[in-house]
């Protein structure tokens, strides 16, 4: 059974970076069929993709446009982790950070998800 | 890149069938049979209900069906219950290589 488990701080002020780590459990982030994902669930009820990486004989990154320049997805094949790096946050970038798993790159079907963690930029 | 175009709210009584349709483009559900559609309660994990368009992960109600047709995709939820209450997003894979979520559809059981 796969589970993807969590971590990282809640609560930062505007300019600092984000970082969240989603360690895997019952995969390997160097699957060369699955991608894994960031998501945030803004307080406004609006789900967004925030970028991926995935696997396959080298190591590939996709982000949202509207992410780009600000945003890394990291793989650690040593911990069997993968982490999202948010730098310059402001109190626009509050929300519900999820992390979750796409088995087959390509189909947009995120099967696994984290249990999500609760992010607050705020002076 | 903007999200994909849902009715911010529908609803129907128990027993009804009600249709969430999903509107994008030539770049998104256009391309790729890809359309995935997920059920958000609150407090608790958005959960996979279709992907590839129509397709149940298992576990998942016979209730919920999807279709696609051009740029355009939809949910069916048969025989609706009072569980059904949430909201639905759906979702794309784009020819950028990205992902694209809609904006959201709260359904409500009168």
């Amino acid at each position: 059974q796969v589970q993807l488990q969590q971590s990282g701080p809640r609560l930062l002020k505007p300019s600092q970076t984000l970082s969240l780590t989603c360690t895997i459990f019952g995969d390997t982030v160097s699957n060369n069929t699955a991608a894994w994902n960031w998501i945030r669930l803004s307080p406004s009820g609006r789900l967004e993709w925030l970028g991926r990486t995935n696997y396959r004989s080298r190591w590939y990154y996709d982000y949202a446009p509207g992410m780009r320049g600000r945003i890394g997805v990291y793989p650690d094949t040593s911990r069997n982790q993968f982490s999202l790096h948010l730098t310059a946050v402001t109190p626009e970038d509050t929300a519900l950070y999820y992390c979750a798993r796409d088995p087959v790159w390509g189909h947009s079907a995120l099967d696994i998800w984290g249990l999500g963690t609760a992010v607050t930029v705020s002076s | 890149q903007s999200a994909l175009t849902q009715p911010a709210s529908v609803s129907g009584s128990p027993g009804q069938s009600l249709t969430i349709s999903c509107s994008g483009g030539h770049s998104d559900i256009g391309t790729y049979d890809s359309v995935s559609w997920y059920q958000v309660n609150p407090g608790q994990v958005p959960k996979l209900i279709l992907y590839d368009n129509r397709k149940r992960p298992f576990g998942i109600s016979s209730r919920f069906s999807g279709s696609k047709s051009g740029n355009s995709a939809s949910l069916t939820i048969s025989g609706l219950q009072t569980e059904d209450e949430a909201d639905y997003f759906c979702c794309s894979f784009t020819t950028s290589g990205t992902m694209i979520f809609g904006g959201g559809t709260t359904v409500t059981v009168l």
